[in-house]
């Protein structure tokens, strides 16, 4: 079993920051999926990455799936508060078969 | 298109109960997996059903089971209801090949009293 360590935990910042969420892992994936989670909701997919070195940009979010397929980031430009939110990567190790790996996620808020 | 639709949102259970949850998945979807969410385990892996048969499991008690029926729905049952088992219980299909992305329901949260 793979194990996804995401930082920060918790991040608060103002309106118009940029920041960057990571997601690590020892264990090589066969792709990683980016999700976003609001309150009393199921996570929404963001992206997917399956290419090492893959970069994917949607709007003001940019994610990159590390060289060796064992990292993640996504950053975020200009953060508006309907940014906020639990920020969850997610890895799967292949053959369809082992259900999703989660990081804890990314407790995420944009203050105005 | 419809997403996953899970009911009940909502249920309240006592110590010992036992409980089933239901998951209708996108129509054309045969995958359909559960995640059991806590604040302080995240999100973890109970199975997943493919075409009406178990094909992989967390590491959860044999108290949590499901099944899925030939048109893809799937439901969950929990017995001898534990408090540690309060928790929002999500499903998930997608198409069950490799690199397919999940499309999650919005949960059923559930709480043991």
């Amino acid at each position: 079993t793979q194990l996804l360590e995401q930082s920060p935990q918790f991040l608060s910042i103002q309106e118009g920051e940029n920041l960057t969420v990571y997601c690590n892992s020892s264990s090589v994936f066969s792709s990683l999926q980016w999700y976003r989670q609001e309150p009393g909701e199921g996570p929404v997919l963001l992206v997917t990455v399956v290419t090492g070195g893959e970069v994917k940009k949607l709007k003001r979010l940019t994610f990159q799936f590390g060289d060796a397929r064992k990292d993640s980031s996504l950053h975020i430009t200009a953060a508006q508060p309907g940014d906020t939110g639990l920020y969850l990567c997610a890895a799967d190790s292949g053959g369809g078969a082992d259900g999703l790996t989660f990081g804890k996620g990314t407790h995420l808020i944009i203050q105005p | 298109k419809a997403g996953v639709t899970q009911t009940p949102r909502y249920l309240i259970k006592t110590r010992g109960q036992q409980v089933t949850l239901s998951c209708s998945p996108i129509s054309g979807h045969r995958s359909v997996s559960w995640y059991q969410q806590t604040p302080g385990q995240g999100l973890q892996f109970l199975f997943e059903y493919f075409s009406e048969t178990q094909r992989n499991k967390g590491n959860f008690p044999g108290r949590f089971s499901g099944r899925q029926f030939s048109n893809s729905r799937s439901e969950m049952n929990v017995s001898t209801l534990e408090l540690g088992d309060s928790a929002l219980y999500l499903c998930a299909s997608s198409y069950g090949q490799e690199n397919q992305p999940q499309h999650f329901g919005d949960g059923t949260r559930l709480s043991i009293l």
